[in-house]
């Protein structure tokens, strides 16, 4: 059972273009979070979706960031006219249901130049 | 303050000495969950402990909850510098009724061989 898969792992993009991030959820798992990481900083909440609904976006910022997860495929995370403050690690969780453990994956890593 | 502020910040010790870190929180909880992040990496689940419980063990892990105080420890028992790493503690949003996981800012563990 494969865990968290996020690719890419790194992303460099200009400012102005657009990052988008993809995250597949282990095996049986509808429940994604997307998190932000910040250098020498703790995870922040961005986003909390289940297959073709968003369920918690309170931690993501109201222009350029939006995220699906649709009925097939991974979810994404889009970043639209990236910004050097958009330079920082995201993070994808999966978990079965609501309040069992989260199991992350390995981070895209964004530089925006 | 945010959610799960853990201290120290920083911790160095040497191998086979016990660490301990410490995790506040200040809502209502369901459970209280501790992760590792070794650098530039995913993160790693170690404990859960539920609102009912009141400590937990997992090997050399030891973890306390104390909800009158809202707070938790971690003690890593006869430590070894592959423990080296960061350490977060997350905490369920109760109220919020969407159990995202709000981190603290980390404990920065050293362990000196």
């Amino acid at each position: 059972n494969a865990g968290v898969m996020q690719n890419p792992r790194h992303l460099v993009r200009r400012r102005g273009q657009e990052a988008r991030l993809r995250c597949s959820p282990m095996k049986g798992h509808s429940h994604v979070y997307w998190y932000r990481q910040l250098p020498e900083e703790g995870l922040k909440f961005m986003v909390y979706l289940q297959k073709e609904n968003i369920i918690d976006e309170s931690g993501m910022p109201k222009e350029r960031f939006s995220a699906e997860f649709p009925k097939e495929g991974p979810s994404i995370l889009r970043i639209q006219q990236v910004v050097r403050g958009d330079s920082a690690a995201y993070f994808c969780a999966s978990s079965p249901g609501q309040e069992n453990i989260q199991y992350f994956g390995a981070g895209t890593r964004l530089s925006v130049l | 303050s945010q959610q799960g502020e853990e201290d120290p910040q920083a911790l160095s010790i040497q191998e086979g000495e016990n660490a301990t870190m410490n995790c506040s929180y200040k809502t209502s909880i369901n459970n209280l969950q501790w992760y590792r992040q070794n650098s530039g990496r995913g993160l790693v689940h170690l404990i859960l402990i539920r609102s009912n419980e009141r400590e937990k063990h997992s090997g050399r892990l030891r973890v306390t909850l104390d909800t009158s105080k809202k707070s938790s420890s971690l003690l890593i028992t006869a430590s070894r510098a592959a423990d080296t790493a960061s350490y977060f503690c997350a905490t369920d949003d109760r109220a919020s009724g969407t159990y995202k996981y709000i981190f603290g800012t980390g404990t920065r563990l050293k362990v000196l061989a």
